[in-house]
């Protein structure tokens, strides 16, 4: 079974660009978070889903970050418009919601540049 | 408040040495899991093992121990002969009992194993 699935790998724009990062999760796992890594303030939890529907976005820094998940098999994160402090390492993962399988897998990472 | 410290930030060992992270956690749930995963120099978090509250047996894993102590909070992750190809960042991580709910991860100890 391949593993969490994340687009692009590396991705570098200009400040005020919009950007869209790409997730598709562990088929049969029905709980999927993004994540954002830097080394100032290491790994930070922006959002998860469950089921599709949103059920924690307090760490979502601000409005120019969104994030959609109109069905099982994928899920973005929108920066519109982003700015250099954004560049970050973003992590999706996801878990499955049966049995005791609840460990997150985490996908490669989209490292995202924004000059 | 639910809190995980990971007061090692980085640890420098020589190859077959042992090495202990240590991880300390904070929480108000009587059933809880607490994580290990390991992040090597290629970026993607790799999942190591989850530990139930209710249990306090250690685990061991080939090179791999843990230690979990209620008494104490504290779940440590012993590597035994270390190896170069344990150099890595490893997170620790604490999880509610219900598996849609996020994990809370500590700040990470920086492994460098030189040869």
């Amino acid at each position: 079974d391949a593993g969490v699935i994340q687009s692009p790998r590396h991705e570098v724009t200009e400040m005020g660009q919009e950007v869209t990062l790409r997730c598709k999760p562990i088929s049969g796992h029905n709980s999927l978070f993004w994540y954002r890594q830097t080394m100032m303030r290491g790994l930070e939890l922006l959002i998860y889903f469950n089921n599709n529907v949103p059920i924690d976005d307090s760490g979502m820094p601000e409005d120019r970050f969104s994030a959609k998940m109109p069905n099982a098999s994928f899920s973005t994160l929108k920066i519109q418009p982003s700015e250099p402090r954004d560049s970050a390492v973003y992590f999706c993962a996801t878990a499955s919601g049966v049995g005791k399988s609840y460990e997150q897998y985490f996908g490669p990472g989209t490292r995202l540049t924004v000059t | 408040a639910q809190k995980v410290t990971q007061a090692q930030t980085e640890i420098s060992v020589v190859e077959k040495e042992d090495v202990t992270l240590d991880c300390v956690y904070e929480t108000r749930d009587t059933t809880y899991y607490l994580f290990w995963y390991k992040q090597p120099p290629s970026g993607e978090l790799v999942f190591l093992i989850r530990r139930n509250s209710f249990d306090e047996q250690n685990e061991i894993s080939g090179r791999y121990s843990w230690n979990f102590q209620k008494s104490t909070s504290s779940f440590n992750f012993t590597i035994t002969a270390s190896q170069v190809v344990d150099s890595a960042v490893y997170f620790c991580a604490l999880g509610p009992p219900y598996n849609t709910d996020k994990l809370i991860f500590g700040t990470g100890t920086r492994l460098q194993v030189f040869p």
